[in-house]
Parts: C-alpha cells; structure tokens; sequence
C-alpha cells in the first residue's frame, strides 16, 4: 500500500481557502486517492475521491497532477466548523478484495475567527 | 437507514473482563471493517470481512480479539482479557462491493481499561 506524507496541522481564517497537500510517491496504477474528515470523538467521514486531474463537489475539490505523486485537498472559504482533523487515503478504489483504508496521522485542520 | 451503527458507544470495565462490541453496517454494504484508535492517532485497521468471511487480520489483532460476522449481517468484535493498552476507540465502517465507493464509519465505541 503506497505511504502517504502530509502535514501534521495548518491554522487558518474563516472564509479564507484552506489547501492541504499529501504526498503518495509510491502510487500504484489501481490506486485511488480518497480524503476523509473526522471530528472528536466521532468516525471519519468521506469527503471526496479521485483518480487524475480534478474533483470537485458540494463540499471540496481535489486536485492531482499528472504524475498523481501528489494530491491537494481544497476548502473553499473554510467557517470554524471545517476544525477538525483530514486523512489523504490511497488504495484500491476497484473493491477488489485486497482494498482496505489505511490510514496516516492526518493533517489538524484549526480555522480561527 | 440511518448509517453505521455502534453500540455500546462508552463502555468501561476492569483490568481482565471481556468486552464485546457490536457494530450493525448498512444493510447492502457486504464489507465491515474494524479499526482502533488511539489519541492523537489515525485509525489502525483491525479486520475486515466481506459478507461473513473475515478476509484479513491486522497483527495489532492479538489471540485475545476475536471478529465474527454470522449471516453476513452485524459484526461482533471481543476483546478478553482486556489490558489497560486496550483503551481506545474502536471503529467500524462498513463499504458496498463496488468500485470508487466510499467507506461509512460509524460514531464508535470508547473503551475504558481501569
């Protein structure tokens, strides 16, 4: 499962665009690059998922470049509710029965006022 | 349906008695997982199984825990013996069999040794 390598925490503003970048230089071609967001004393929520270039929903965008060595997580205009702790996840997005989600340290997102 | 259930949410209990943990996964998912988390921490992977199969056990899942899922439905996850290292948050997600979907976790269950 290839290693993922992201910031340990960021602070930001409110309403300001937050970027989180993780690292997964040893991506295999199956792998897919999921974000997960996870408050105190609550499980991970999905936020998003991709495979090449950008993503995009109600909730965030996902840029990966061409060599998918690399992905950024993007928050627009974050408000203190965005505070909370986001997991770069990388695997195989198939459903094939070696897929399982391993996850890093995360990166602690604090939005101040 | 209303998600990934875990129950209890907050369980504590003495250095040596067995705890039992159940988690009931969205109906037509056929994956469960179970993960531990500890403060500070991402999530450790357990176990997980498709439909009543356990497929894969973490080594972090010593001879005192044991998962089950009969019937393919609610999983079951028992620690013996239970340590004062065995504090933690044990979550439980469970994913449909198909490709680029996402894992839904359950609120998990708190695990006080004393």
């Amino acid at each position: 499962l290839a290693k993922t390598t992201q910031p340990i925490s960021m602070d930001s503003y409110e309403g300001q665009e937050v970027n989180i970048t993780c690292s997964h230089n040893n991506i295999a071609t199956n792998d897919y690059i999921t974000w997960y967001q996870q408050f105190p004393s609550q499980g991970p929520r999905f936020i998003i998922q991709g495979y090449k270039t950008k993503v995009t929903n109600e909730v965030a965008s996902l840029f990966i470049p061409a060599d998918r060595k690399s992905s950024t997580l993007s928050l627009p205009r974050v408000s203190l509710s965005d505070t909370a702790v986001y997991y770069c996840l990388v695997g195989d997005g198939r459903g094939g029965s070696n897929y399982k989600l391993t996850f890093g340290k995360g990166t602690l997102l604090t939005v101040n006022p | 349906d209303t998600g990934v259930s875990q129950d209890p949410r907050h369980k504590i209990t003495k250095r040596g008695q067995n705890v039992t943990f159940r988690c009931d996964p969205i109906s037509e998912h056929n994956r469960l997982y179970w993960y531990r988390q500890t403060l500070g921490q991402g999530p450790e992977f357990l176990t997980y199984f498709q439909n009543e199969a356990q497929l894969e056990k973490s080594r972090l899942l010593s001879d005192r825990f044991s998962a089950e899922r009969p019937k393919g439905s609610f999983s079951t996850l028992e620690i013996q013996r239970t340590e004062q290292g065995d504090s933690a948050m044990y979550l439980c997600a469970s994913k449909a069999y198909r490709e680029n979907t996402e894992a839904f976790f359950g609120q998990g269950t708190r695990l006080t040794v004393v």
